[in-house]
């Protein structure tokens, strides 16, 4: 079985500055990891994935993150917020045996951006 | 840009009554699946579906639940005499392949509502 923490449930920060968003996961197996973004009434969306290669990802609107393995992170990153940045960012695994695609999802991370 | 669409937005029923939340996935995709995230909890997997039939499902998904894909294109879940503890946000989500490096993409959800 998996599962995915998020220690920081709220994430006040000033418009242009960086910010990190934690995820650390438990697994017996390999995994991939995912980062899925939800804006105010809105679906999940994705933002990046990580399968294989490079630790280093990068996705959609300038965010990135990196997993480490040895420390069973994927940590969000983006150098730079605005304020279009408000939303709730999901952290999510799943096994990477072919079949079994269900996403176990950390609970959340709810990104405040401060004019 | 195709996406996933679900109705309604919020339901609200007593508890007993049966609901069903529809979701339109994305035309061409051919899995499916149903999360669900209790107030301020995680998001967690309740079923998957293919071909017609289910794929895999969570211990939460009990003899209440069923899907069901009654015609080409809408995707249900049923919850035959709701609970007190099944208040909770729902989401579908499709994807074009099984396998987990398929991206999966969720609705906006449905808010049920258990009086």
């Amino acid at each position: 079985a998996q599962s995915v923490t998020q220690l920081d449930s709220q994430v006040p920060v000033f418009e242009e500055a960086p910010v990190e968003l934690r995820c650390n996961y438990s697994s017996s197996v390999s995994v991939y990891l995912f980062w899925y973004v939800q804006y105010p009434n809105q679906g999940l969306q994705l933002l990046l994935k990580y399968l294989s290669g490079s630790t280093l990802v990068k996705g959609i609107n300038g965010f990135e993150a990196e997993f480490n393995k040895s420390q069973t992170s994927f940590h969000l990153r983006k150098p730079s917020v605005h304020i279009s940045d408000t939303a709730e960012y999901f952290c999510a695994v799943t096994p990477s045996e072919f079949g079994n695609e269900k996403l176990t999802f950390g609970t959340g991370t709810r990104l405040t951006i401060i004019p | 840009e195709p996406e996933v669409t679900q109705t309604p937005s919020h339901q609200v029923t007593q508890m007993g009554q049966e609901v069903i939340l529809r979701c339109v996935p994305i035309s061409n995709h051919l899995y499916f699946y149903w999360y669900r995230q209790i107030l301020g909890q995680k998001v967690e997997f309740l079923v998957s579906f293919y071909n017609n039939e289910i794929s895999e499902k969570s211990e939460i998904f009990d003899d209440q639940f069923s899907v069901e894909r009654p015609d080409g294109s809408n995707f249900t879940l049923k919850i035959r005499s709701t609970k007190l503890e099944d208040s909770a946000m729902y989401f579908c989500a499709s994807s074009g392949g099984g396998g987990a490096t398929d991206t999966q993409y969720f609705g906006p959800g449905t808010r049920l509502t258990v009086l």
